[in-house]
């Protein structure tokens, strides 16, 4: 059972465009929402990330925003680059324990 | 954030042997964790490797399968058993730093041939 759900599967976004990527969670327990950006052949790299008592956190072109009611979050990528083509997972942690429940993840990929 | 090496970086072995996956942080942490990423997927989390103690594993995954050590705080290793062609994935070091922040290593691509 895939406690986070994310969408897209993929997007292609032109060059300064805007992609944004969505996560929902059904456990209210969660109090940690991380983003990862990962490249072909590397590991997860830490980008961005949320507690439930803020609804938006922004950090250079990356910004959350998180809807608590719903138990959503999304993060959006302004001014996308060539660059950013990459794929990118949300993911959730309970504050006891560090394990994380990640979502399925999605493929961008930014055309010049 | 925290410096994290996995050995080896990648490794094509024959089915029903075992690979040994080594991963070393450069501090001191008390949380270790070991991730599989099947070929195109999301991570699972395979088990929390315990400084002293045996790792907690997940639903799905055993300690006959998946052996882990963990000697002392800045490093850890699994062991992939026995393996199948269905083992054939990347295999992710990750530790936890205060404030809630997990760090991965580059990751072990396996193929089992």
């Amino acid at each position: 059972q895939q406690q986070v759900k994310q969408s897209p599967q993929s997007l292609i976004v032109q060059k300064g465009g805007i992609s944004i990527i969505n996560c929902a969670y059904e456990n209210t327990a969660f109090d940690y929402f991380p983003w990862y950006q990962q490249f072909p052949g590397k590991g997860p790299a830490l980008l961005i990330a949320i507690r439930p008592d803020v609804s938006e956190k922004k950090e250079g072109r990356f910004t959350i925003s998180f809807n608590k009611s719903a138990k959503q979050f999304s993060l959006h990528i302004m001014d996308s680059q060539p660059g950013d083509s990459a794929t990118y997972f949300c993911a959730a942690s309970f504050s006891a324990g560090g394990k994380l429940q990640f979502g399925a993840g999605t493929q961008v990929v930014v055309t010049p | 954030s925290a410096v994290i090496s996995q050995k080896p970086s990648r490794d094509i072995c024959q089915r029903g042997t075992s690979l040994t996956i080594q991963c070393q942080v450069d501090s001191q942490v008390t949380m270790m964790f070991w991730y599989r990423q099947q070929p195109g997927q999301s991570l699972t989390l395979i088990a929390t490797a315990n400084q002293g103690s045996e790792a907690t594993y997940e639903s799905g995954f055993v300690i006959d399968k998946f052996p882990i050590s963990r000697p002392n705080l800045t490093f850890s290793t699994l062991t992939v058993s026995n393996m199948s062609p269905e083992d054939s994935s990347i295999y992710l070091c990750s530790v936890k730093l205060q404030g809630r922040r997990a760090f991965f290593g580059q990751g072990t691509r396996l193929t089992v041939v």
